[in-house]
């Protein structure tokens, strides 16, 4: 079975440049989850998807992130524009229905900020 | 909403000798704990969990215990290996949601002495 699928791996860019990342889950998984991991900390919620709808983007800095996951299936979270503090590790991560159930994480995109 | 602290925040132990990693939460209603482990440049990976109905549990080398009362609950690691040295993170599923949203702690590095 294959895992949670993301990309790019890495990305640099210059501040105020825009960048997108992409996460496919594993089929089936109706959950997703977007997370911002800094440096020597846990993973912190951006938005979840239930489906196509984001039932918790309580997190997510709506004058420059936004996300979408239109079919349901995969999302893409984007930045623009992006700042230097931007720079981190955003992980995907999904789960099949809800209540607890295990998430899955991809490999995560580092984005660093130039 | 939801606070999970966990510590230490660094553990070095000696090879073949027990480790032991404590979070604390605040929402009294949470009802599932997981523990994620997440090796160097890796993506985080469920190692064990435990739900409000339960003490304690255990998989092999691994127990988790639970102490609602406290709102605390730890993870024991037994006959460490240098596999084991990595980052573990608590997390916290708060009770007023109801669905899969978890809040995770800071994180554990444990690193494992030859």
């Amino acid at each position: 079975e294959a895992g949670v699928v993301q990309s790019p791996r890495y990305k640099i860019i210059e501040k105020k440049q825009p960048v997108a990342f992409w996460c496919n889950p594993i089929s089936g998984h109706n959950t997703l989850y977007w997370y911002l991991q800094n440096l020597g900390q846990g993973p912190e919620l951006l938005i979840r998807y239930e489906n196509e709808e984001a039932v918790d983007d309580s997190q997510l800095p709506k004058d420059r992130f936004s996300a979408e996951r239109l079919k349901g299936v995969d999302s893409t979270l984007k930045i623009q524009p992006a700042e230097l503090g931007d720079s981190a590790v955003y992980l995907c991560a999904s789960s099949q229905g809800s209540g607890g159930n295990e998430q899955f994480f991809g490999p995560g995109t580092r984005l660093t900020v130039l | 909403g939801e606070n999970v602290e966990q510590h230490p925040s660094t553990l070095s132990v000696q090879e073949g000798d027990s480790a032991v990693i404590k979070c604390t939460y605040s929402d009294s209603a949470s009802n599932y704990f997981p523990w994620y482990k997440q090796e160097l440049g890796k993506r985080p990976q469920l190692i064990i969990d435990i739900r409000s109905n339960v003490g304690e549990k255990k998989d092999q080398r691994i127990a988790v215990t639970l102490n609602k009362t406290a709102k605390h609950f730890s993870l024991h690691i037994t006959e460490t290996q240098p596999e084991d040295s990595a980052v573990y993170f608590c997390a916290a599923r708060p009770g007023y949601s109801s669905a899969s949203k978890i809040i995770f702690g800071s994180g554990t590095r444990l690193s494992i002495r030859p």
